[in-house]
């Protein structure tokens, strides 16, 4: 089973910015399988990228997806307020479609 | 509107059991595969189960394996996780995702519901 570790655990940014978040797998990975999603407080998960860089339909272009191997990130330039929220990656080419254990962007 | 609702959720005791339900509506059902995905209070998520189209296929995280079952009535337009053997552990929100494809139910989750909330307390 793949294991996915999310760091940081949390990133105190200020609007304007850019955030750099790292989800690392415990093997390589295709990068076919690699999904990033937001989770803004008290609602559910939005799925924000997958395929580790295609962004998911009305996802803003200052989100972008990036990585290969082990090794993936998901940029955010130019932090809006609603940004500030926790982010998971997801890895899917087999069960159990596992979660990082999250980020959270907050503000500084 | 694409949409899935769940419900089902309550306060139960150790040991109990209950069904959650998820109703989806805007799209081709059976076009999709279905999971649940749970998060306990403060914690990050936790796939719990899911089901490809058809009900040919079926996976369920090692925690609740052997308590937990997931079905579907494509007819319903509807997915189903009957939960026995409630431990506290279990005390999470729950949430129906819709997966991509229709064969991998571990594929990436497009849509979600917004969650049902179990507690289970003595």
């Amino acid at each position: 089973e793949i294991v996915l570790t999310q760091v940081p655990g949390t990133l105190s940014l200020s609007p304007g910015e850019r955030a750099t978040l790292s989800c690392r797998a415990s093997q390589s990975i295709s990068i076919t399988y690699l999904a990033w999603y937001q989770q803004q407080p008290g609602q559910a998960p939005r799925l924000l990228i997958y395929g580790t860089s295609t962004r998911a339909t009305g996802i803003p272009d200052r989100f972008g997806g990036s990585g290969s191997g082990t090794d993936y990130t998901l940029t955010i330039s130019g932090l809006e307020p609603e940004d500030f929220a926790v982010y998971y990656c997801q890895y899917y080419g087999d069960s159990p479609g596992t979660f990082g254990q999250g980020t959270k962007l907050e503000i500084k | 509107e694409v949409q899935l609702v769940e419900s089902g959720g309550g306060v139960l005791r150790p040991g109990g059991s209950l069904r959650l339900s998820c109703e989806a509506s805007g799209f081709i059902f059976d076009d999709y595969a279905m999971n649940w995905v749970r998060q306990a209070p403060g914690k990050g998520l936790e796939w719990v189960s899911g089901i490809n189209w058809n009900g040919g296929s079926i996976g369920y995280a090692d925690s609740v394996k052997g308590r937990f079952t997931i079905s579907r009535d494509n007819a319903k337009n509807s997915v189903y996780l009957q939960i026995d053997s409630l431990r506290a552990e279990d005390t999470a929100l729950y949430y129906c995702a819709r997966a991509r494809v229709s064969s991998h139910f571990y594929y990436y989750m497009d849509v979600w519901g917004k969650g049902t909330t179990v507690t289970v307390s003595s």
